[in-house]
């Protein structure tokens, strides 16, 4: 069964930094991408990044690019978004997804970890 | 530009059936899409993949109730013998070079 399970979602301030983790399992990690996704309150989902199967191409949405770096290490079957320069903006419930192949489409979910930006 | 349009709400009543439409953009008629379903207060799951042609695959457990079909840029999400458990918010994503897009999901009521 796969299963993904996000962490190290926190309140922080405007201007901080956090590292979500995604622990997987129940799949081969080194065999596919993966996708962060996130979720504002009361909003839809929104898709942020995507890593290849070995982290050698990594893709952003224009609302991150610059502040956030997804990586993975697959020997521990873990993905990892670092999240800097946070805006109130970014407050959202954060999405670990899995790629079904080929960098295309999403066809596993986790259950996501909150970060809220305040002061 | 790639971007889905969603209507954002739709309903019908215990038992019927209900279709709701991701509209693509113009330009990628041809585009394949993925279907989700996000339950109240849950985390998004996966329900089919669409192609342009109609044809699809379902995630694991789908049931039989939920079926794809397409025509032009349009992409379609029938689900029959609507149940309770079937009010959600349903969204359609789907991919291009360096680019994921999510439609902006249709609120599925169970009258």
């Amino acid at each position: 069964e796969v299963q993904l399970v996000e962490s190290g979602g926190v309140v922080v301030q405007p201007g901080g930094s956090l590292r979500l983790s995604c622990a997987a399992s129940g799949f081969t990690f080194d065999d596919y991408a993966m996708h962060w996704v996130r979720q504002a309150p009361g909003k839809g989902l929104e898709w942020v990044s995507l890593i290849s199967w070995d982290g050698g191409s990594t893709y952003y949405a224009d609302s991150v690019k610059g502040r956030f770096t997804i990586s993975r290490d697959n020997s521990k079957n873990s993905l990892y978004l670092q999240m800097n320069s946070l805006r109130a903006e970014d407050t959202a419930l954060y999405y670990c997804a899995k790629d079904k192949g080929g960098n295309t489409y999403i066809d596993y979910w986790g259950q996501g970890t909150l970060v809220t930006v305040s002061s | 530009q790639l971007v889905l349009t969603q209507s954002p709400s739709a309903s019908a009543s215990l038992g019927a059936s209900v279709k709701l439409t991701c509209t693509l953009s113009s330009g990628h008629s041809s585009y394949a899409i993925a279907w989700h379903q996000q339950q109240p207060e849950k985390g998004p799951r996966y329900l089919m993949k669409l192609n342009s042609d109609g044809s699809h695959s379902k995630g694991d457990g789908i049931p039989d109730r939920f079926s794809g079909s397409s025509s032009g840029a349009e992409r379609y999400l029938t689900i029959s013998s609507l149940q309770s458990e079937d009010e959600a918010d349903y969204y359609c994503q789907t991919w291009g070079t360096g680019s994921w897009v999510f439609g902006g999901g249709t609120k599925l009521t169970v009258l």
